[in-house]
């Protein structure tokens, strides 16, 4: 079974500032990750996942994340966020050869943007 | 841009009562979801759902739940006899695919209030 801990429950920023929200997972097989994204009042959509090959993948809206299997992690960044940035963000992970690919998620992180 | 749909956004029932929570998944989906998220905590995986039959749930996914799909458009939640601790935010999702390489296309959620 994996598991997957965002440490920061909410990071504020200034606009035009850099931002990395923190993911690290737990699993004893090979793992698909991902990151979610949720404006207020909507569902959760898709920014950008790993599935094999390089390591650092770039998403939506600017948004790209790092693999690091040593270090068990897929932090997100965005060098320059906006007002709009101002959302939830849920990362997770899914096995992918453990039968289920059914995502495990974590509690999610609260980006607030200042002006 | 074709989206996963939710009824109602929001639903108020006393303890006890049965509800009935609605889904319309994108019309070319095989693949559906619900996933329910108790305030402050994890998004968590009730069940999954493919050729008319469950086939994962999660062991939160207790007799008092069920899931239909009454018709070719609608899929359905339905809580039994509803408690306190019922009360979360629901999300409906659907997949093309059943694997880990298919994107999640998530609903805007029900809020789900157990008085």
């Amino acid at each position: 079974a994996q598991s997957v801990t965002q440490l920061d429950s909410q990071v504020p920023v200034f606009e035009e500032a850099p931002v990395e929200l923190r993911c690290n997972y737990s699993s004893s097989v090979s793992v698909y990750l991902f990151w979610y994204v949720q404006y207020p009042n909507q569902g959760l959509q898709l920014l950008l996942k790993y599935l094999s090959g390089s390591t650092l993948v770039k998403g939506i809206n600017g948004f790209e994340a790092e693999f690091n299997k040593s270090q068990t992690s897929f932090h997100l960044r965005k060098p320059s966020v906006h007002i709009s940035d101002t959302a939830e963000y849920f990362c997770a992970v899914s096995d992918v050869s453990g039968g289920s690919y059914i995502p495990t998620f974590g509690r999610g992180t609260s980006l607030i943007v200042h002006p | 841009e074709p989206e996963v749909t939710q009824t109602p956004s929001h639903q108020v029932t006393q303890m006890g009562q049965e509800v009935i929570l609605r889904c319309v998944p994108i019309s070319n989906h095989l693949y559906f979801y619900w996933y329910r998220q108790i305030l402050g905590q994890k998004v968590e995986f009730l069940v999954s759902f493919y050729n008319n039959e469950i086939s994962e749930k999660s062991e939160i996914f207790d007799d008092q739940f069920s899931v239909e799909r009454p018709d070719g458009s609608n899929f359905t939640l339905k809580i039994r006899s509803t408690k306190l601790e019922d009360s979360a935010m629901y999300f409906c999702a659907s997949t093309e695919g059943g694997t880990g390489v298919y994107e999640q296309y998530f609903g805007p959620g029900t809020r789900l209030t157990v008085t």
